[in-house]
């Protein structure tokens, strides 16, 4: 069992819906919870970022963390076309010391049609 | 735009051969780390300096090594090329102790036939 799993879709959605990108984990020591955007070819961009359990909102982007349930999502508003890409989650231990070192999910690949 | 900047963007190598690739950190970031990402995968954790030192590895084999300079900026080895190391790698530069954002440069591309 990978200690972070993620479905890797694709997801088809019309442009204005509401997506839902999910992970399960494993580790119950994970503190830190990111998403990264991926756009083909290129290096992934820090979305959003997390510590601990609880939600975080930027623009159209919304991030929850369930530690009791090992579970994290992230929901996008109003998609658009430009939202096409994959959503890798990403997460790691607490400590300076981890610091960098994350665990990644396989990536959800997203297409939002106009 | 990150300020996280790698090369080569892409590069051919033949089995056997030897690569290194090149990664100049975020300003003020004195963490590197190095994640491989093949086709349809999330990145892998290869290893991180800090302080010029090897600060955490992942899982993979020896013949993956690296360094970090004073300035921050860091190589990736790569030695006795195999093709499954045909992947994206990733450099991504952070700061110790100012919590766990994490910054990804553009990727260097490596075909290994």
């Amino acid at each position: 069992q990978k200690e972070v799993e993620q479905d890797p879709g694709p997801l088809s959605v019309p442009e204005g819906a509401i997506v839902s990108l999910n992970c399960t984990y494993s580790n119950s020591a994970f503190q830190y919870f990111m998403w990264y955007r991926q756009y083909s070819r290129k290096g992934p961009e820090l979305l959003m970022y997390t510590y601990s359990s609880g939600n975080k909102e930027d623009g159209r982007f919304t991030a929850q963390v369930d530690k009791s349930s090992k579970y994290i999502s992230l929901f996008i508003r109003d998609s658009q076309p430009s939202d096409s890409a994959t959503y890798l989650c990403a997460m790691s231990l607490h400590g300076s010391s981890n610091t960098g070192k994350l665990i990644f999910g396989q990536g959800t690949t997203l297409q939002v049609k106009p | 735009e990150t300020g996280v900047t790698q090369s080569p963007t892409h590069l051919i190598k033949t089995r056997g051969q030897q690569v290194t690739l090149r990664c100049s950190s975020q300003s003020g970031h004195n963490t590197v780390s190095w994640y491989q990402q093949a086709l349809g995968q999330g990145p892998q954790f290869i290893f991180q300096y800090y302080r010029e030192e090897e600060n955490g590895r992942g899982n993979f084999p020896p013949r993956f090594s690296g360094l970090q300079f004073p300035n921050y900026s860091s190589e990736l080895n790569v030695n006795a090329l195999e093709l499954d190391d045909s992947a994206l790698y990733l450099c991504a530069s952070s700061q110790q102790g100012s919590g766990n954002t994490i910054y990804f440069g553009e990727g260097s591309w490596l075909t290994v036939v």
